[in-house]
């Protein structure tokens, strides 16, 4: 069982480069999230999405892209990297955040460390 | 805007002793998740409170959630050293993320 897997593990930008961080999950879930994760700031929502076709912003969306045109799938896009960006990336899925499936937590992928110089 | 404040964010406690981390959040909602994260992993869900009075224990931790009180607390009885971690609680609605509070258990 994959679970949610982020790629690239790691990677380095020039300030003004774009990139996008992959993530896929393999549990057929319909919720997908995107949270940055910065040293006593805890985790920080990015965006979201309820289901295919479907996005949202979280606290802090400016800078980033999503697109959700399947379930598996919730790429982050970052336009034009900002030293401001350099972070640790989580992706997260759930079944569902609410109705039936209220008691699934958070699934979370390994992380992308993002440094942009 | 939802908010979610933990306290305290740094603490560090001998073998054996108990303590409470505790979460406060801003609005409404039922459902209160903890989370623990050790140093450079990723996130694992420990405990999902479901309703006001929610209890739920697994080993040395014990999570409880107040809705009334918007407050949710994290105690941990005869702490070892394999609990040092930083633990993290969210609040639906987004699912949005309190701070953290990094324990070290110390010998």
């Amino acid at each position: 069982n994959a679970g949610v897997t982020q790629t690239p593990k790691f990677q380095v930008l020039k300030t003004g480069q774009s990139m996008t961080l992959q993530c896929a999950q393999d549990m057929n879930h319909e919720y997908m999230s995107w949270y940055r994760q910065d040293p006593g700031m805890g985790l920080r929502l990015i965006h979201y999405s309820v289901g295919a076709g479907i996005t949202d912003q979280g606290e802090v969306p400016n800078g980033y892209n999503v697109s959700r045109s399947t379930t598996e799938d919730f790429p982050l896009r970052l336009l034009s990297a900002a030293p401001s960006q350099t972070s640790v990336y989580f992706c997260a899925s759930s079944r569902n955040l609410a109705g039936l499936h209220a008691n699934s937590p958070l699934h979370f992928g390994n992380g992308t460390r993002l440094t942009v110089t | 805007e939802l908010k979610v404040e933990q306290n305290p964010l740094f603490l560090s406690m001998q073998e054996g002793k108990n303590y409470t981390i505790y979460c406060n959040y801003s609005t409404t909602s039922d459902r209160l998740y903890w989370y623990r994260q050790d140093p450079g992993k990723s996130l694992e869900s420990l405990f999902v409170l479901l309703s006001n009075g929610a209890v739920k224990q697994e080993g040395r931790l014990m999570a409880s959630l107040d809705t009334k009180a918007r407050l949710s607390t994290l105690h941990i009885t005869a702490a070892v050293h394999d609990l040092s971690a930083t633990y993290f609680c969210a609040v639906e609605n987004k699912l949005i993320f309190g701070t953290g509070t990094r324990l070290q258990v110390f010998p």
